[in-house]
């Protein structure tokens, strides 16, 4: 069964650096989505993204946040300086063109120091 | 606004008694509902789904939820617990908002005793 992949699965950056977070949706998705989850809370949505653009964003998806497919497989959140407070499991979804059901990956783990 | 309220924080059921989980969203529209399970550092994974017709959907490893529009709920249930199912439970609600995106309730975390 298809799946979505992250890379790394655990990241450690330092305070201040940038940062990119890897995805590999399923390969016939159309959309594609960034969400977070700060330990012991929920899932917070961060941004869609569908035809190279965004879509929709939340307020969490500030200027410090971008997004891109730079090929025809990958789908990449960057944080440009990274702060303590976007230590989170970061998961990347995907779905098809009826958007009703997001497949999920197995998320990467950020660490800020 | 879209949302999902799950009451209970934590719950804990003896391993064999039966569970409940509530849910109750809050969506303008026919939602699109899911439950997913998350065993501490992993991902999440999709137990059940919602989309419309019978309102009693069965999902993966015994559980099944049951869709209540009169009462916005959309409760999970397993007639007996293992304590294998000991884990984070989300609700979560499929909202088109023109970026289609999930919203998560806050979690259940289920306890199992022996």
């Amino acid at each position: 069964e298809p799946e979505v992949t992250q890379t790394p699965s655990h990241q450690v950056t330092q305070m201040g650096q940038e940062v990119i977070l890897r995805c590999v949706p399923i390969s016939n998705h159309l959309y594609f989505y960034w969400y977070r989850q700060i330990l012991g809370q929920k899932v917070e949505f961060l941004v869609s993204f569908y035809n190279n653009e965004i879509s929709e964003k939340s307020e969490i998806f500030d200027d410090q946040f971008s997004v891109e497919r730079p090929d025809g497989s990958n789908f990449t959140l960057k944080i440009r300086s990274t702060k303590l407070e976007d230590s989170a499991m970061y998961f990347c979804a995907s779905s098809d063109v009826g958007r009703l059901e997001q497949y999920f990956g197995p998320g990467t783990r950020l660490t800020v120091t | 606004a879209q949302s999902v309220t799950q009451p209970d924080i934590h719950i804990t059921v003896s391993e064999g008694a039966s569970l409940e989980l509530r849910c109750n969203y809050s969506y303008g529209a026919t939602p699109y509902l899911f439950w997913y399970v998350q065993s501490p550092g992993q991902g999440l994974q999709l137990l059940l789904k919602y989309f419309s017709g019978d309102t009693l959907v069965q999902g993966i490893k015994g559980f099944e939820a049951e869709f209540k529009r009169s009462q916005s709920s959309f409760n999970l249930r397993k007639p007996s617990v293992h304590w294998s199912d000991a884990a984070e439970y989300f609700c979560a609600v499929g909202a088109d908002t023109g970026g289609f995106k999930t919203i998560f309730g806050a979690g259940t975390r289920l306890f199992v005793k022996a």
